[in-house]
């Protein structure tokens, strides 16, 4: 059975820390790894990712896939309040996406 | 650019009623599809509309239909609704499901109340 899991489940952060969120997949025909970042209704798009090792960058945050052993991270430095938020973990596979069950981010003042 | 649209953003159901949900694609775009996601949980793939036909569908029971319009976009029909399909119910458009990888964009979601 295909399955998308993201750990921590839940994180508490302070202001300035880095945090890594992780997640792993086992799924057939795999396609890309995406991740959303969910405030309070739309997951908003982050990062697709395809190729193993490469890593994408989008200000503080950061992205890479390992195809080999199965799993991504999501790193944010330097985090904010605004960083708050569900991040969701999502694997194409076939026509559909698989996805995690999030990792609630709490990052406080 | 107008993203995904989604109406209604709220509905309250009776247990035995039937829903119809609608989504307006992302411009640009002209594949749909809908996920249901319960409180806690990621996102559930329902099924994908391209070319006016289902695509794929998920692990969900026949209650759940869809249909696609010409103009792209697309509506998600529950039969016979139960308590368990209370759900943030999230369409979500993307261009061309031609086996590749290829970004989703999601609109902002109908809250699906059965009492």
């Amino acid at each position: 059975e295909d399955k998308v899991v993201q750990s921590p489940l839940s994180l508490v952060v302070h202001e300035g820390d880095t945090v890594t969120l992780n997640c792993s997949y086992e799924v057939t025909n795999f396609r890309s790894l995406l991740w959303y970042k969910q405030e309070k209704k739309a997951p908003t798009f982050l990062f697709m990712l395809t190729s193993s090792g490469i890593e994408k960058k989008s200000g503080r945050l950061s992205s890479i896939l390992d195809k080999k052993e199965l799993f991504s991270i999501l790193n944010i430095t330097a985090t904010q309040t605004g960083d708050s938020a569900i991040y969701l973990c999502a694997v194409s596979a076939g026509n559909q996406f698989y996805f995690g069950t999030g990792t609630s981010l709490t990052v406080i003042p | 650019d107008a993203g995904v649209t989604q109406s209604p953003t709220h509905l309250i159901k009776t247990r035995g009623q039937q829903v119809t949900l609608r989504c307006s694609p992302k411009s640009g775009h002209d594949t749909v599809s809908w996920y249901q996601q319960a409180l806690g949980q990621g996102p559930q793939f329902i099924f994908q509309y391209y070319e006016e036909e289902e695509r794929q569908r998920g692990n969900f029971p026949d209650r759940f239909s869809g249909h696609q319009f010409p103009n792209y976009s697309s509506e998600l029909n529950v039969n016979a609704l139960l308590l368990g399909d209370s759900a943030l119910y999230l369409c979500a458009s993307s261009y061309r499901t031609s086996g590749l990888s290829y970004e989703q964009y999601f609109g902002p979601g109908t809250r699906l109340t059965v009492t």
